[in-house]
């Protein structure tokens, strides 16, 4: 299975501060890499899709890059709704898809 | 509007069986990749299974064997079985539904979630 490595595990920062995740594959996987958040009790939502396309609704100040296997998500500027954890995924192989472990954005 | 709604977890005995269900509503189970995603408690996301719309089935290695996924195209309803279940099943099962762009399958909807607890 293609392994997704994320850092930082976790990270404390303040409201306005500019946020950059990194995730690296264990293979090339060209751009097929999604972002997704997750607040406490709630289900993950959709960020990005295909490293570096918003979805629909997603705030602007939130971006994707990335491609081979080295992937970033960027927060412009954190707002205090984006409190949560974070996490990338690979789509390459959609027999097995896989998460990071995971980035954890608090205070 | 899009809409999955998961059912089925509670409390099970190590080597018992359990069936989650996800209603869907909104868009047609049978047309999309449907898939299953656990958590255990405190960490992270974890593929269980997949559901091609044209029938084929995988499954993560840690449940191969044990877990079946499979849909009601009556109901609008995917499912999953999962049998011979351990404590390292504990997790909250989420339904998603991988979107179709250009062959990324990004998860756009999920459900709220449903718990399962394995222990005696």
């Amino acid at each position: 299975d293609i392994q997704m490595t994320q850092s930082p595990s976790s990270l404390s920062v303040s409201v306005g501060d500019r946020v950059t995740i990194t995730c690296r594959a264990s293979q090339s996987i060209s751009n097929y890499v999604n972002w997704y958040h997750q607040r406490p009790g709630k289900a993950p939502k959709l960020l990005i899709y295909a490293a570096s396309t918003l979805q629909s609704g997603v705030p602007s100040r939130f971006s994707g890059s990335g491609s081979g296997t080295d992937f970033t998500l960027t927060i412009s500027s954190l707002q205090p709704e984006d409190f949560a954890t974070y996490y990338c995924q690979q789509t390459y192989n959609t027999h097995a898809v896989t998460f990071g472990g995971g980035t954890k954005v608090e205070i | 509007e899009v809409q999955l709604v998961e059912s089925g977890g509670g409390l099970v005995q190590p080597g018992g069986s359990l069936r989650l269900s996800c209603a869907a509503s909104g868009f047609t189970v049978s047309s999309n990749y449907m898939t299953w995603v656990r958590q255990a408690p405190g960490k992270g996301l974890e593929w269980v299974s997949v559901l091609y719309s044209g029938g084929n089935t995988f499954y993560a290695d840690s449940v191969k064997g044990r877990f079946t996924v499979s849909r009601d195209n009556s109901k609008n309803t995917l499912y999953l079985q999962m049998s011979s279940l351990r404590a390292e099943d504990t997790a909250v099962y989420y339904c998603a539904r991988g979107r179709d762009s250009s062959g990324y399958f990004p998860f756009d909807y999920w459900g709220q979630g449903t718990l399962v607890t394995v222990s005696s």
